[in-house]
């Protein structure tokens, strides 16, 4: 068990071009989680799969954000015509399955749109 | 979505117990009570978590009111490495876990 890997860490864009994030969830966990943290405030939810079903996706915060996860392995969070609001770090969470179970996050990846 | 509400920052000595407490009157029935800790440029680290029944594992206490409208975490015995963010928060639904702004913890030696 290694954890739930994030790639990059970092990442630094010019306004207006596309990003995509990856996340290798625990191998075991049928979920996977999103969230969004800025500065001096919780993770906010985005969304989130069960196995490769993407169960809630109305948190997306606009059409510009959209997430994959083929197979129900790893998933992949993309970003189009980035703007200087979506400067975020973004997590990622995997789980055994609701909440009636922990959560256990990456390291997430740090996006700066400058 | 519910939503929790803490105290900004709280201050503790090390080696003393700590109570860092979350309300949440909004709770649902069936919303799991969720504590994480966050220390800077890393992800949230989970703590403990439960329903109704006050808990215990390794890390910590967990203190559930009869009415769930509020929660204390409890660490028995402060260490410097327990300086960190701590977030109470809650989940249930289809919405994954509501985070609310947190307590930073500060431990003085």
């Amino acid at each position: 068990d290694t954890g739930v890997s994030q790639d990059p860490r970092h990442k630094i864009t010019k306004r207006g071009q596309n990003v995509t994030f990856r996340c290798d969830p625990i191998s075991e966990h049928n979920r996977l989680y999103w969230y969004r943290q800025t500065l001096g405030q919780g993770p906010e939810f985005l969304t989130y799969f069960q196995n490769e079903a993407q169960l809630e996706k109305s948190r997306l915060l606009s059409d510009r954000f959209s997430a994959e996860r083929p197979k129900g392995s790893f998933s992949t969070l993309e970003i189009q015509r980035t703007e200087q609001g979506d400067s975020a770090m973004y997590l990622c969470a995997s789980s055994w399955g609701g909440s009636n179970y922990g959560y256990t996050f990456g390291s997430g990846t740090r996006l700066t749109v400058v | 979505d519910a939503k929790t509400t803490q105290p900004n920052s709280m201050e503790s000595n090390e080696e003393e117990p700590v109570h860092l407490p979350c309300n949440h009157s909004t709770i649902s029935g069936t919303d799991y009570i969720h504590w994480y800790r966050q220390l800077p440029s890393q992800g949230p680290e989970y703590v403990i978590h439960g329903l109704t029944s006050n808990v215990n594992n390794r890390m910590a206490s967990l203190a559930i009111a009869e009415d769930r409208k509020s929660s204390t975490l409890i660490l028995h015995r402060a260490t410097l490495r327990d300086a960190a963010v701590y977030y109470c928060s809650l989940g249930g639904g289809a919405d994954g876990l509501t985070f609310g702004k947190g307590t930073h913890l500060i431990i003085q030696p």
